[in-house]
C-alpha cells in the first residue's frame, strides 16, 4: 500500500491550494480517508475524514467551512480543497487510510483510526 | 470538545520499561489508538482498540485502557524506540477523531 500527496507549496494568506492523495497497492473504493495535519514542531491534528463513496464527511472545527475533502474512486485519488488559507494552516499534510469497514448484527462497523499514512505535502501559508 | 492530555515527554533507561499515558474523561468507554512518529517520518501505528497490535509491531509495545487513563507501555526499550507518541480516540459526540498531544519518549 502506498499513498503519496502532492500539491502542497508556498500561497499567500487568503489564498487557496488544492491537495492530492493518490492510492495504489489496494482497492481504493473499499477504504474510508482522512487529511491530518502537523504544523512545524506541533503534535498531530485531524482535519477531515470522507467515507468509501463520499456521502458521509466530517472537518475539525478549525478549517470547517474553509476546506472541501472530495475523491474520485476511479482515479484512486483523495484531495483537500484549501480555501481562505490562513498562516495558522502552514502544516505537513499528510493523507490516511482507515481499516476496512465491515457489517455486523448492529449495522455498519467504522473503525476509527488510521492504518496507513503518505510522507507529506507541505503547505505554507505566509502571512 | 472531547481532550487528550499526554505527559510532553518520559525518559527510560535502555532495556528499561516505559510507560506513556493518555489522560481523558471516561476514556476507559472509548478505543484508544497509538502511534509512533520518529523525527522526519510519517507516524505508524503500535496499538489499536486499547491492546491490539497490528503486523510486524513487537510484542514489547502493549496498551491498556481504564477510568480516565489509557497507557502505551514498552519494555526492554531500547534507542529505536526514541520517537513521539500520541494516543488518538474517536469522539462519538462530534464524529471527530482526537489527538494527545505527544509525548517525546527518550531513551538515556
Amino acid at each position: 500500500v502506498q499513498l503519496v500527496e502532492s500539491g502542497g507549496g508556498l500561497v499567500q494568506a487568503g489564498g487557496s491550494l488544492r491537495l492530492s492523495c493518490t492510492a495504489s497497492g489496494l482497492t481504493f473504493s473499499n477504504y474510508e480517508m482522512n487529511w491530518v495535519r502537523q504544523a512545524p514542531g506541533k503534535g498531530l491534528e485531524w482535519i477531515s475524514y470522507i467515507s468509501t463513496v463520499g456521502t458521509t464527511i466530517y472537518y475539525a472545527d478549525s478549517v470547517k467551512g474553509r476546506f472541501t475533502i472530495s475523491r474520485d474512486n476511479a482515479k484512486n485519488s483523495l484531495y483537500l480543497q484549501m480555501n481562505s488559507l490562513r498562516a495558522e494552516d502552514t502544516a505537513l499534510y499528510y493523507c490516511a487510510r482507515d481499516p476496512m469497514g465491515y457489517y455486523d448484527d448492529s449495522g455498519y462497523y467504522r473503525p476509527e483510526y488510521f492504518e496507513d499514512w503518505g510522507r507529506g505535502t507541505l503547505v505554507t501559508v505566509s502571512s | 470538545s472531547y481532550v487528550l492530555t499526554q505527559p510532553p515527554s518520559v525518559s527510560v533507561a535502555p532495556g528499561k520499561t516505559a510507560r506513556i499515558t493518555c489522560a481523558g474523561n471516561n476514556i476507559g468507554s472509548k478505543n484508544v489508538n497509538w502511534y509512533q512518529q520518529k523525527p522526519g517520518q510519517a507516524p505508524v501505528l503500535v496499538i489499536f482498540y486499547d491492546t491490539d497490535r497490528p503486523p510486524g509491531i513487537p510484542e514489547r509495545f502493549s496498551g491498556s485502557n481504564s477510568g480516565n487513563t489509557a497507557s502505551l507501555t514498552i519494555s526492554r526499550v531500547d534507542a529505536g524506540d526514541e520517537a513521539d507518541y500520541y494516543c488518538q480516540v474517536w469522539d462519538s459526540s462530534s464524529e471527530h477523531r482526537v489527538f494527545g498531544g505527544g509525548t517525546k519518549l527518550t531513551v538515556l
